[in-house]
């Protein structure tokens, strides 16, 4: 049964540290995806990737975030250092590039205290 | 850049017929999926539109108008299981950019 695995599913952190999470996407897929979500904000495009090139990282706060794919089966965001208003649920997904449907990741829970 | 609109709120009675409408903005469109989103649950996927028309996946049917930019799900026969958020999600080129997502009560 395939399907996008992230860790870690919750993380409580305090302000000012590293935070890292990770995906795995589904074999296959060449697209990957991270989005935050937040009541306020709905679901937000952070940065995706097509065969693990990055293609537009624009929706992140450059100075603290960083999306890397160091291979296809691995997807990381970074956050160094943490605030508080990063708390929200973080998720990744992945498909296929000609393919409308994106298969998410169970997604993570952040909360910087 | 891209936008979506879709109303915040929606809500219906058990056994009724609802429409979530989606307006958008964006260049270079391919096409406008529909997810169902559960508290606290992921984003799933229920629908893709990327030619004008209707498109009928059980009790839920997508349509899009391209020349209207404009898209709807349609949900019969509502359940109480129905009740979540629906977002409508526009792609273009690689990128996907989702509404804000609306909220469906169901009633019984």
């Amino acid at each position: 049964d395939a399907r996008v695995t992230q860790t870690p599913r919750h993380k409580v952190t305090e302000m000012g540290q590293e935070v890292t999470m990770r995906c795995q996407p589904i074999l296959g897929h060449n697209t990957v995806f991270w989005y935050r979500q937040t009541m306020m904000q709905g679901l937000e495009l952070l940065a995706y990737f097509r065969n693990r090139a990055p293609l537009d990282d624009s929706g992140m706060p450059k100075d603290r975030f960083s999306a890397e794919m160091p291979d296809a089966t691995l997807a990381t965001l970074k956050i160094q250092p943490s605030e508080p208003r990063d708390s929200a649920v973080y998720f990744c997904a992945s498909g296929l590039a000609r393919i409308g449907e994106l298969f998410f990741g169970e997604g993570s829970r952040l909360t910087v205290l | 850049g891209q936008s979506l609109e879709q109303p915040s709120e929606v809500t219906a009675v058990e056994g009724a017929i609802v429409q979530i409408n989606c307006t958008y903005q964006t260049s270079g469109f391919y096409g406008l999926s529909w997810y169902q989103q559960h508290d606290g649950g992921a984003p799933t996927f229920l629908s893709y539109n990327a030619l004008d028309g209707l498109e009928e996946t059980g009790r839920f049917s997508s349509f899009l108008s391209r020349s209207d930019s404009y898209g709807y799900l349609l949900l019969q026969e509502l359940q109480m299981k129905d009740s979540a958020s629906y977002f409508c999600a526009v792609r273009g080129g690689f990128k996907t950019i989702f509404g804000a997502g609306t909220r469906l009560f169901v009633k019984a």
